[in-house]
């Protein structure tokens, strides 16, 4: 099973509509991060949220954390066309004498003009 | 401007072949990794480097090899033996190797789709 998995899977709303996304791990975190992927081309970082941290601000983004129930979202407020690609939650794992980043496997949002 | 570049966009391998990915970073980042992402899925870690000279298996290393001899290439070879190849490669960079306590964002190129013929 997955550290990172978001919720949901796919996300159809309208121009100026808010989109929300959800992640959940199961393992405890020192930080969050959040990647946006257009279709057909690489990760973008959005932003990372700290475990001492509980909500953070980037422009129309709003990202909060929630380490009690292991879970975080992201909020896209008054969204756009240009809006629509794959968001992907990632977090750290110590697994096989390293520690690497794992990818959830990213909600597909839509947004129609 | 500072970024990845990674080649060919798209390519086609027979079977029985051996294929090399390019990745170049001119960030001067001393991490760099390779994962794989197949339809509808997150990515999975292949190879990552944290310094020239040096390389470590990821997750999913069978069939796949890689080379660090520079500071700013990190080619990845997809194997005649990696059976399932056809899937998106990206390479991506950070700042410092992956540590726990470290904000380290990763920055990625455009990927390489890869299929077979």
């Amino acid at each position: 099973s997955q550290q990172g998995e978001e919720d949901p899977q796919a996300l159809s709303i309208q121009e100026g509509e808010n989109a929300t996304m959800n992640c959940s791990y199961k393992t405890s975190i020192n930080n969050l991060q959040w990647y946006r992927q257009n279709s057909g081309r690489g990760l973008v970082h959005l932003i990372l949220i700290r475990s001492n941290e509980r909500e953070k601000h980037s422009g129309r983004l709003r990202v909060t954390l929630d380490t009690s129930k292991k879970s975080s979202s992201l909020l896209i407020t008054a969204s756009r066309a240009a809006d629509t690609a794959s968001y992907f939650c990632a977090t750290v794992l110590f697994s096989g004498g390293y520690n690497k980043l794992i990818f959830g496997a990213g909600t597909r949002l839509a947004v129609h003009p | 401007d500072g970024g990845i570049t990674q080649s060919p966009k798209y390519l086609f391998r027979k079977e029985g072949q051996n294929v090399t990915l390019s990745c170049e970073q001119n960030l001067n980042h001393d991490a760099m990794y390779w994962y794989r992402q197949d339809p509808g899925q997150g990515l999975r870690l292949i190879y990552y480097s944290q310094i020239v000279n040096d390389f470590q298996k990821g997750d999913i290393a069978e069939g796949y090899s890689v080379s660090r001899e520079k500071k700013e290439s990190f080619p990845l070879t997809v194997t005649s033996a990696q059976k399932n190849p056809t899937a998106f490669y990206l390479c991506a960079s950070s700042i410092a190797p992956f540590r726990l306590g470290l904000d380290q964002p990763q920055h990625f190129g455009d990927g390489t789709r890869l299929s077979i013929l």
